[in-house]
């Protein structure tokens, strides 16, 4: 099973900073690495898939990079709506598709 | 508009039984994989069983395996896990969830359904 290790765990910055997120691989997942954002009370929302395709809808602030086993999820100025958990996840090596244990956004 | 809505959730003992539904709308249903996540309270996603569109295929993830069981009916637009000898690490949000690419990105998501299981 792959292991994700996303860092840090928590991350405080504020409106209009530049925020970097990271996640790691136990093994190569290739480019099969997908991003998604969460907030209280809601369903995770995809945000990046195959480690730089935006979803239909993410603004174009939001972009991911890398390969093999490290990937970033780079949000270029963080809006007020940006504060929340992301995760990462690969589909590389399946079953089961894994998850890492997210990275909470948090205002500074 | 692409809807999932998960129901079927609620409170059970150890060792009971539940099964969750999803009724989708706004899509072919028929021509997705499908998919079923969970989150226990204040942890991250678990990804638990998928199905492909003929409902054909269904992979599992480990400690589910032999417990629980996916399956789809794309007449009724709906999709199901019925969950069997059900265990307290099982509470969780159970979101039912659309794949992209038929392998694993995951676009649309329900709102989710709560299973606790205790006694």
């Amino acid at each position: 099973e792959v292991v994700l290790t996303q860092s840090p765990a928590t991350l405080s910055l504020s409106p209009g900073e530049r925020a970097t997120l990271s996640c790691r691989a136990s093994q190569s997942v290739g480019i099969f690495l997908a991003w998604y954002q969460q907030k209280p009370g809601q369903a995770p929302r995809l945000l990046i898939y195959d480690t730089s395709n935006r979803a239909t809808g993410v603004p174009a602030r939001f972009s991911g990079s890398g390969s093999g086993t490290d990937f970033t999820l780079t949000i270029s100025s963080l809006e007020p709506e940006d504060f929340a958990l992301y995760y990462c996840q690969q589909r590389s090596d399946w079953p089961p598709f894994t998850f890492g244990q997210g990275t909470r956004l948090d205002i500074k | 508009e692409v809807q999932l809505v998960e129901s079927g959730g609620g409170l059970v003992q150890p060792g009971g039984s539940l099964r969750l539904s999803c009724e989708v709308s706004g899509f072919t249903f028929s021509t997705f994989w499908m998919n079923w996540v969970r989150q226990a309270p204040g942890k991250g996603l678990e990804w638990v069983a998928n199905i492909k569109p003929d409902g054909g295929e269904k992979y599992y993830v480990d400690s589910v395996k032999g417990r629980f069981t996916i399956s789809r009916d794309n007449a009724k637009k709906s999709l199901y896990l019925q969950m069997n000898s059900l265990r307290v690490e099982d509470t969780a949000v159970y979101y039912c969830a659309r794949d992209l690419s038929a392998a694993g990105n995951f676009d649309f998501w329900g709102h989710g359904t709560l299973v606790t299981v205790s006694s």
